[in-house]
Parts: structure tokens; sequence; C-alpha cells
């Protein structure tokens, strides 16, 4: 059965803290791996990684992605509470209607 | 930004009620999903659509059914709700040609409360 664990489930920073995220997963026949983020609405895409060892960045945000050890990492630096968001991790595998394995996600809550 | 609307955005209904989720895309996107998410747990697909006429259930079994006349549109109906449905809902949907590794753009949800 295909698995999505993420980790912290929660943690509290301060403003311009980094934060690092994690996502483990077991999945059968692995496609993809994306990040999203939400705040009280949908959850807004950040990143999909398909490759190891690939690092994606869009400005104070980062993730990678190791396909041998099962797992991603996102980073959050110099962080805002404009972060303040629970992190979804989703992969996808090769079945053929495209659906998305979701972790529980991450709340993060960054203080000023 | 994604054009994918949900209506209504919250809801409370009495026992036994039926209620109708909706849910329209002006994206074009063959691919549909709708997700169940309670606080502090991962969303759980409860049913899926390929194409027009094309509906399955998802990995969490749920008594709500689907319907998929047109494509731009995905509802979702509970025929008798109970307080075990008070759920968030999440639609979401897909591009077409992106079968296993495009994002998908969800919806704001819809916030069901049953009592």
């Amino acid at each position: 059965e295909d698995k999505v664990v993420q980790s912290p489930l929660s943690l509290v920073v301060h403003e311009g803290d980094t934060v690092t995220l994690n996502c483990s997963y077991e999945v059968t026949n692995f496609r993809s791996l994306l990040w999203y983020k939400q705040e009280k609405k949908a959850p807004t895409f950040l990143f999909m990684l398909t490759s190891s060892g690939i690092e994606k960045k869009s400005g104070r945000l980062s993730s990678i992605l190791d396909k041998k050890e099962l797992f991603s990492i996102l980073n959050i630096t110099a962080t805002q509470t404009g972060d303040s968001a629970i992190y979804l991790c989703a992969v996808g595998g090769s079945d053929s209607w495209g659906k998305l394995q979701f972790g529980a996600g991450t709340q993060v809550v960054v203080t000023p | 930004e994604a054009d994918i609307y949900q209506t209504p955005r919250y809801l409370v209904i009495g026992t036994g009620k039926k209620i109708t989720l909706e849910c329209s895309q002006t994206m074009g996107h063959d691919k549909m999903y709708w997700y169940q998410q309670d606080p502090g747990m991962e969303l759980h697909l409860i049913h899926y659509s390929y194409g027009v006429n094309s509906t399955e259930k998802g990995d969490l079994s749920s008594e709500s059914t689907v319907s998929r006349i047109r494509t731009e549109h995905f509802p979702l109906t509970l025929e008798s709700a109970r307080p075990s449905h008070t759920s968030q809902y999440l639609c979401a949907s897909r591009r077409t040609g992106t079968v296993n590794t495009g994002e998908l753009f969800f919806g704001e949800g819809s916030r069901l409360t049953v009592l």
C-alpha cells in the first residue's frame, strides 16, 4: 500500500528562521513528488520533483528529492509570517488515473 | 491561477438531508478528483473521473456518489447526510496529457457540517 509520511507534524519558528520539512514515501512505480502549501483555502502548488538530486527553487523555498532513500525535503529560508500554513507532500505512481497519495501535512507557524 | 470553483464553501445541515457539492472548472481538464480532508489528516481520494461518463471510487470508502455528464462539471452527492460526513471536501483537476506527473489544481473546498 502506498504511504507518505511527513515530519514534523507541526512546528513554531520565529521570523527569519530556516525550516526544513521532511517527506518520506513508499509508492509503487514512483513517478513524481509534489509539494503544496495550504492556507485557509485551496492547496496551492509549490514544486514537482521527478529526478533525484536536482534542487528546485522558488524565492526562499527550495526542495530536493532522493529517490534512493525515498524522501524529499522542503526548505524555507528567512521565514515570514506569510509562510504560516500547512505544507502537504504528495506522491504519484504509475497509476494511469493520475491519482496522488497525500501525507498528513506539516503545520508551520511563523511568529513575529 | 486555477479556474476551479466549488459551491457552497460552507454548509451546515441536519441529519438525513440530501446535499450536492458542486465543482466546476473552466480549464478543459479531463481528469477530476474529489478529496476528503479532516483536520490534521491527509487528503483522502474518494472519487475520480477520467472524462465524461467515467467515474471511479477512490481509496477511501465513501457513501457519496458523483457524476460526470459534462467535462467541466463534477458534482458530489450525499443522499442522506450523517454527522460522520462532517469534513472538508476538496475538488481538483489535472491538465489533459499529464497523466502521472502534472500538478493538481484545487478548488477552495466545501466545508460540510452535519448536525
